[in-house]
């Protein structure tokens, strides 16, 4: 099946930096991904859609301006968290859609962010 | 706005045993999907249901979505150690937005020997 990467897998950072975790579509072209965002224990949160040639759509209550996500290709995502503070941390997953149509997505492995 | 609810929130079951977990949303879905993500993993891709009353089963799991489309449950049996992790279900955010997805609280399995 389609296969989604990220990078890196985990990141330690310090409070007041910046960092860009990659999403990459393996072996198809997303024109749409997602992110999520998960905090330990919980559901996963959708955080914004990242278009392919166009801005980001972000869901209710996600800081555009901190949550940076830029469509660089068709199989390349990247979200930048920046000035990331501690409550910052979290497990971050992208997904991209099944490039045939159905309704599955395809989830990247997940880049746990520390911010210390 | 559509609330996705998931319950229970832990399932701690014997092996062998059987067990059931429900998605409730809050307005009619176009369609529902199963995801399990395993301890320190991703989700992954289980099951979609489309139709009102569609049954799937994928062995030792069966997945059903309601006849109001408004709810979803999932019944495995003779549970094994495989099958520990959280499952959640997940539907689109509005009618219109393909591949949103909004996730139930999920349902934590722990499996004892």
């Amino acid at each position: 099946g389609a296969v989604v990467s990220q990078h890196p897998s985990w990141v330690i950072c310090k409070s007041g930096t910046s960092v860009k975790i990659e999403c990459r579509s393996l072996d198809f072209q997303a024109t749409t991904m997602f992110w999520y965002r998960q905090f330990p224990k919980q559901s996963l949160m959708l955080m914004a859609t990242s278009n392919e040639g166009s801005k980001a759509t972000y869901e209710q209550g996600v800081e555009k301006d901190k949550f940076l996500i830029n469509h660089a290709s068709l199989t390349l995502s990247t979200l930048t968290v920046t000035s990331a503070h501690p409550e910052d941390s979290s497990f971050y997953i992208c997904s991209a859609p099944n490039p045939t149509g159905s309704y599955e997505q395809y989830f990247g492995p997940g880049t746990r962010l520390t911010v210390t | 706005g559509q609330q996705v609810m998931q319950i229970p929130q832990y399932q701690h079951v014997q092996e062998g045993e059987d067990f059931t977990t429900y998605c409730n949303s809050s307005t009619t879905l176009s369609n529902i999907q199963w995801y399990k993500q395993r301890p320190g993993g991703h989700p992954v891709f289980l099951i979609q249901l489309v139709k009102s009353g569609e049954v799937k089963k994928q062995k030792r799991l069966t997945f059903q979505f309601g006849e109001a489309k408004k709810n979803s449950s999932l019944h495995i049996t003779a549970t094994q150690t495989t099958d520990v992790g959280t499952y959640f279900c997940a539907g689109p955010v509005t009618t219109d937005s393909w591949g949103k997805l909004q996730f139930g609280a999920g349902t934590q399995v722990v499996v004892t020997p």
